[in-house]
């Protein structure tokens, strides 16, 4: 069965540091990878994906993710975090086994970017 | 431009009520979801529809029903509310081809069960 996990359930960092959120993700076959972004009392909001071609995607609000085919993972990171940023990110694996209709979240990462 | 919309907010229901939220979208898409969003458990789907006329079950079905009558609408039924069902569900929808397409979300409707 896929499935993404989000190992952090919080990440705290300082504004103007460089920020990472972990994802790891278990399919068979080439994975179609998410972030997704939710600000409070909001729904989710697309970041950036990766289908296939360079590991380094870039996505909105100056966010990228690195696709690691040997580790298995799909990290976001921002070179220089705002406190704007603080929000509920979720990391997310599209269902390919039954048809690619559903998409598996994983449980989410609070950040939390202090000024 | 709306994109997904939900309706309502808000509601509080006592127990054995039942209820209907209602999803629209206005991007002509074929796919449309309902999740609940509960602490530390991400997103849940219940159930999902792959066009107009079909649904499916999703992760969590149990309690719900829902419906798919017009492509751009999806109705989450709730027949006897229960205190298990206090959540915040989300709508969304997406294009195609699905598996490449990203989802839209409307902004949520958050449900207390008494």
């Amino acid at each position: 069965a896929q499935s993404v996990a989000q190992p952090e359930d919080q990440v705290n960092v300082a504004e103007g540091n460089p920020l990472t959120v972990k994802c790891t993700y278990s399919v068979s076959g080439n994975p179609y990878l998410f972030w997704y972004v939710q600000y409070p009392n909001r729904g989710l909001q697309f970041l950036l994906k990766y289908i296939t071609g360079d590991n380094l995607v870039k996505g909105s609000y100056g966010f990228e993710a690195e696709f690691n085919k040997s580790q298995t993972s799909f990290h976001l990171k921002k070179p220089s975090a705002l406190v704007s940023d603080s929000a509920l990110y979720f990391c997310a694996v599209r269902d390919i086994e039954t048809g690619g209709f559903k998409t598996i979240f994983g449980a989410g990462t609070r950040l939390f970017v202090k000024a | 431009n709306a994109g997904v919309t939900q309706t309502p907010k808000f509601r509080v229901l006592k127990t054995g009520q039942s209820m209907t939220l209602l999803c629209a979208q206005d991007m002509n898409h074929e796919y449309m979801y309902w999740y609940r969003q509960d602490p530390g458990m991400g997103l849940r789907l219940i159930h999902y529809s792959v066009g107009e006329g079909t649904t499916a079950k999703g992760e969590v079905p149990d309690g719900y029903n829902v419906s798919r009558l017009k492509k751009q609408n999806f109705l989450l039924g709730l027949e006897s509310a229960a205190p298990s069902q206090t959540s915040v569900y989300f709508c969304a929808s997406s294009g195609t081809p699905v598996a490449k397409n990203i989802q839209y979300f409307g902004a949520g409707t958050r449900l207390s069960v008494l």
